[in-house]
């Protein structure tokens, strides 16, 4: 089975950096997603993990640990159009997705 | 924009109603993907299609029923559903290659309410 675990709301400052924790246990491992979805809109695609490690990409960054079943997604002087949910996605070696339940993230003033 | 389309945006049905849901995808890729988004929920894999032929059918109920035509548009046919079934109607598509997971691009979903 997939049992995939994060935070269901966070809040932080304007400015201020974040971390978002993923974890995860799967049968078959290929990679791990991270998605940002605004309300009514659709999850657009912010990292890809597959590797031991963090990838930096502009204001986000992924970490991932596959021993520890563990992903972060880091993300750097906050604005407020940050404000959103985070999805974490662990692909199988099916090639499909198996979303978190997603982390509502509200940055404030 | 992310290039994958869908419509309706929004659908409110009786339980007795017959509808369908479209997707379309100016990506070039090959294969196409159904999910369900409920609130509080994790993103659902209903049904995955890879040029054109199903291969993943996550025991969804039969008053679903996915065609996918071609590579580039999916439809999701609907009858006799439930209350239970409102939800957000999420379509993706990605390009199959080998040694790595697909990226999924999704489309911005049809908001659906069952009466």
């Amino acid at each position: 089975g997939q049992n995939i675990d994060q935070p269901t709301e966070m809040t932080a400052t304007e400015g201020a950096i974040v971390q978002i924790n993923c974890t995860y246990q799967t049968s078959g491992f290929n990679g791990l997603f991270w998605y940002q979805q605004h309300a009514g809109e659709a999850p657009t695609f912010l990292s890809y993990n597959v590797l031991d490690g963090l990838e930096e990409k502009g204001r986000f960054s992924s970490f991932l640990s596959r021993s520890k079943g563990y992903s972060y997604l880091l993300l750097k002087e906050l604005q407020m159009k940050d404000s959103a949910s985070y999805l974490c996605a662990v692909s199988n070696g099916a090639n499909n997705l198996f979303f978190g339940t997603g982390t509502r993230l509200t940055v404030i003033p | 924009e992310t290039g994958v389309t869908q419509t309706p945006r929004h659908l409110v049905m009786g339980m007795t109603n017959k509808k369908s849901l479209k997707c379309e995808q100016h990506l070039g890729h090959n294969a196409m993907y159904w999910y369900k988004q409920s609130a509080k929920k994790p993103l659902e894999l209903m049904f995955v299609y890879s040029l054109e032929e199903r291969v993943e059918n996550n025991s969804v109920p039969s008053r679903f029923s996915p065609e996918c035509p071609n590579s580039s548009h999916l439809f999701l046919h609907l009858h006799t559903l439930q209350p239970e079934d409102s939800a957000l109607y999420l379509c993706a598509s990605s390009l199959r290659t080998s040694g790595r997971a697909d990226t999924q691009y999704f489309g911005p979903g049809t908001r659906l309410t069952v009466l």
